[in-house]
């Protein structure tokens, strides 16, 4: 049982280029959410999704787009990366029913935009 | 939205000493709250949740929450913290099926 994973670790970027950020669980999780951490500021929601095929808008969504095309994957997209948007992104996923609020988390994909 | 408000950022503590971290909510209806640590180069993990009933909760490494309803506070204690305790601490809220962190205190254990 390998919990919530997420490919790649590390990525550098320059300033335009695209790329996809992977999370994948394996508990049958409902939901599932990326969330970008940046010092003093916490973790803040991105995107989220309460089942296949549904995404919806968080905190501070502009600049990525997601897809959840099967219940066990979560895509992040960045499509024209900037400077800003270099930070470390967890993926998480719960259920509520059963997890009652809890979130379990992947241990992060840390990105850098120069 | 909920809030949480974590009153300190740094708390630079000496080994077997006591620590506290103070966290303060929004919400005066029924929450969920949360303890996640991260330790450095790590993701989150799950230190302690209140979901109901004794509002003392504790974890399997020595810390313990206390929530208080009337004071919407969910404060985080540690009577002798070890050199490993070194992290960062964020408390959550629950606000449905979705968590509001607050800002994270960094704990830095010195021998």
């Amino acid at each position: 049982n390998a919990g919530v994973t997420q490919t790649p670790k590390f990525r550098v970027l320059k300033t335009g280029q695209s790329m996809t950020l992977l999370c994948a669980q394996d508990m049958n999780h409902e939901y599932m959410y990326w969330y970008r951490q940046d010092p003093g500021m916490g973790l803040r929601l991105i995107h989220y999704s309460v089942g296949e095929g549904t995404t919806a808008k968080g905190e501070v969504p502009d600049g990525y787009n997601v897809s959840r095309l099967k219940k066990q994957n979560f895509l992040l997209g960045l499509e024209s990366a900037a400077p800003s948007q270099t930070s470390v992104y967890f993926c998480a996923s719960s259920y509520p029913p059963q997890t009652l609020g809890e979130q379990f988390f992947g241990p992060g994909t840390r990105l850098t935009v120069l | 939205a909920q809030s949480v408000t974590q009153l300190d950022s740094q708390v630079p503590v000496f080994e077997e000493a006591p620590v506290e971290l103070r966290c303060n909510y929004s919400s005066s209806v029924s929450v969920y709250l949360f303890w996640y640590v991260q330790y450095p180069n790590q993701g989150l993990q799950l230190l302690l949740k209140y979901l109901s009933g004794s509002t003392l909760v504790e974890s399997i490494n020595g810390f313990e929450a206390e929530f208080n309803k009337s004071q919407t506070s969910f404060h985080l204690r540690k009577p002798s913290v070890h050199i490993s305790d070194t992290a960062e601490y964020f408390c959550a809220v629950s606000d449905d099926y979705k968590l509001s962190f607050g800002a994270g205190t960094t704990v830095t254990v010195r021998a």
